[in-house]
C-alpha cells in the first residue's frame, strides 16, 4: 500500500524554467492539496481539488498551475520558476466522507531555484 | 477568518520531563483542531484531532491536548519526553465554513536533551 507519493523528492532548476511536481495517491481520496513550507510560515495552501476536474486556489496560488484529470494524480506546475519558489512542497489528500477533515501528507519535494 | 498562533518557535526539554506546546486559535465558527508532527526530512503525521466531541483528546505516542473554548487554546502535552519526540509540531485549525481547507501555525521545534 503506497499511500501518497511525490516525485521527484529533490529538484534543482533555474529561474525561468518550467517545473512539474507530481503527486499520486492510491486511496481514491476525493480531495487533494498542495502546500508549500517555508521557514516561519508553517504550511501554506497553494491549490486544492475536491474531485477530478475540480480545482480551486488556496492562499498562495500565484505562479502555479494545477490539473486533475484523474482522481489519483494532482500535478503542480511552476510555469516559470522564480527564486522565491524555492521551498519544500507537500501534497496531501483526504476523504470526502465522515473523516474528510484528516489530511494525509506525502513525504515532500525539496525544490531549489537558482 | 481562521488563524493559528503557536506561542513558542522552539522548546527544549530533558528526556523524561513533561512537554508543553502552546497553541491559540481564532475562528468565527466551531473549529476542528489538529496537531501534526514532522520528523526531519519527513512528511506530516497526524498526532490527534478535536472535532467537537470530548475536550480532552488523546493521540498517538502518549500525546494529548485540551480544547479550551474560553481561552481559544489547544495546547499539546506529554507527561514524559522521549528522544524520538524531537521534531517539529504544527497546530492546525479547520473551520467548517472553510470546507476542507486547513490553516497551519508557524510550528514549534522540539529539542530533547538526554
Amino acid at each position: 500500500d503506497a499511500g501518497i507519493t511525490q516525485s521527484p523528492r529533490y529538484k534543482i532548476t533555474e529561474t525561468g524554467r518550467q517545473v512539474t511536481l507530481m503527486c499520486h495517491q492510491t486511496w481514491s481520496h476525493s480531495y487533494m492539496f498542495w502546500y508549500r513550507q517555508d521557514l516561519g510560515h508553517g504550511l501554506r495552501l497553494i491549490y486544492y481539488s475536491a474531485a477530478a476536474d475540480i480545482t480551486d486556489k488556496g492562499e498562495v496560488p500565484d505562479g502555479y498551475v494545477v490539473s486533475r484529470s484523474k482522481t489519483e494524480n494532482f500535478p503542480l506546475t511552476l510555469e516559470s520558476a522564480t527564486r522565491s519558489q524555492t521551498s519544500v512542497y507537500f501534497c496531501a489528500s483526504s476523504y470526502s466522507g465522515a473523516d474528510q477533515e484528516t489530511q494525509y501528507f506525502g513525504p515532500g519535494t525539496r525544490l531549489l531555484v537558482l | 477568518a481562521q488563524s493559528v498562533t503557536q506561542l513558542d518557535s522552539h522548546v527544549s526539554v530533558s528526556e523524561g520531563t513533561p512537554v508543553l506546546l502552546r497553541c491559540n486559535y481564532s475562528s468565527s465558527y466551531s473549529p476542528s483542531l489538529f496537531w501534526y508532527v514532522q520528523h526531519p526530512n519527513k512528511g506530516l503525521q497526524l498526532l490527534l484531532k478535536y472535532t467537537s466531541a470530548a475536550t480532552l483528546v488523546k493521540g498517538i505516542n502518549g500525546f494529548e491536548a485540551e480544547f479550551k473554548k474560553s481561552e481559544t487554546s489547544f495546547h499539546l502535552t506529554k507527561p514524559s519526553a522521549h528522544m524520538s519526540d524531537a521534531a517539529e509540531y504544527f497546530c492546525v485549525v479547520r473551520e467548517k465554513a472553510a470546507g476542507n481547507k486547513l490553516t497551519f501555525g508557524g510550528g514549534t521545534r522540539v529539542l530533547v536533551k538526554p
